[in-house]
């Protein structure tokens, strides 16, 4: 069975401090990988997406940056963070070439920059 | 452009009372449709989906919502609300490409 992990689960950073937010797939090949914010009382914003190892599409203009370095592996990053970066970032995955499919979450990442 | 719009930030229902959540959503094609739960803290749970066929779609938990295409309408139903049902609602569409857009939620309040 396919599983997805993020961590850390909490994490509190300084205006200013870098970030490194990871997010791992296993128990499937290949998979779409998305990761999303969301801020207090608001949905999901979809920050990056990817479809393949270097592939990177970005959804919204930020501070924010995404990797993938392995074919399984996401990582979302930031080399100075702002006060607006705090939120709950969730990472997902997708099975290939299967539009009409769900996304599979993972359990999440709070940020608080103080 | 993909969107939902769920109109209902929060509702409050008793134990043993129905619920409907209300989901619009704007697709220039055939919408692919989805229902998503979040307890707190956590990430989110398929409740179910809709790709084609039957309007009323089945879900875990108990839960069904049912497509309409005249109103743009994928409504979240559930006859009797458990305790267990507090959490926050998503609805999502999405089509032949990599994205899904998601509403800004309904959190759901149950009391006893």
């Amino acid at each position: 069975s396919q599983t997805i992990h993020q961590w850390p689960a909490t994490l509190v950073q300084p205006v200013g401090s870098p970030l490194s937010l990871e997010c791992t797939v296993e128990g499937t090949s290949n998979p779409n990988l998305y990761w999303y914010r969301q801020a207090a009382g608001r949905g999901l914003q979809l920050l990056f997406y990817s479809v393949g190892i270097g592939q990177i599409s970005s959804e919204v203009p930020q501070n924010l940056s995404a990797s993938r370095p392995q074919d399984r592996q996401f990582i979302l990053s930031s080399k100075k963070l702002l006060l607006s970066d705090s939120g709950f970032y969730l990472c997902a995955w997708r099975r290939p070439g299967y539009w009409t499919g769900e996304l599979f979450f993972g359990e999440g990442s709070r940020l608080t920059v103080l | 452009a993909q969107s939902v719009t769920q109109p209902d930030i929060h509702i409050t229902v008793s134990e043993g009372a129905s619920l409907e959540l209300r989901c619009n959503y704007s697709y220039g094609a055939t919408p692919y449709l989805f229902w998503y739960v979040q307890s707190p803290g956590q990430g989110l749970q398929l409740l179910l989906k809709y790709f084609s066929g039957d309007t009323l779609v089945q879900g875990i938990k108990g839960f069904e919502a049912e497509f309409k295409r005249s109103q743009s309408s994928f409504n979240l139903r559930k006859p009797s609300v458990h305790w267990s049902d507090a959490a926050e609602y998503f609805c999502a569409v999405g089509g032949g490409d990599y994205k899904l857009s998601f509403g800004a939620g309904t959190t759901v309040t149950v009391r006893a």
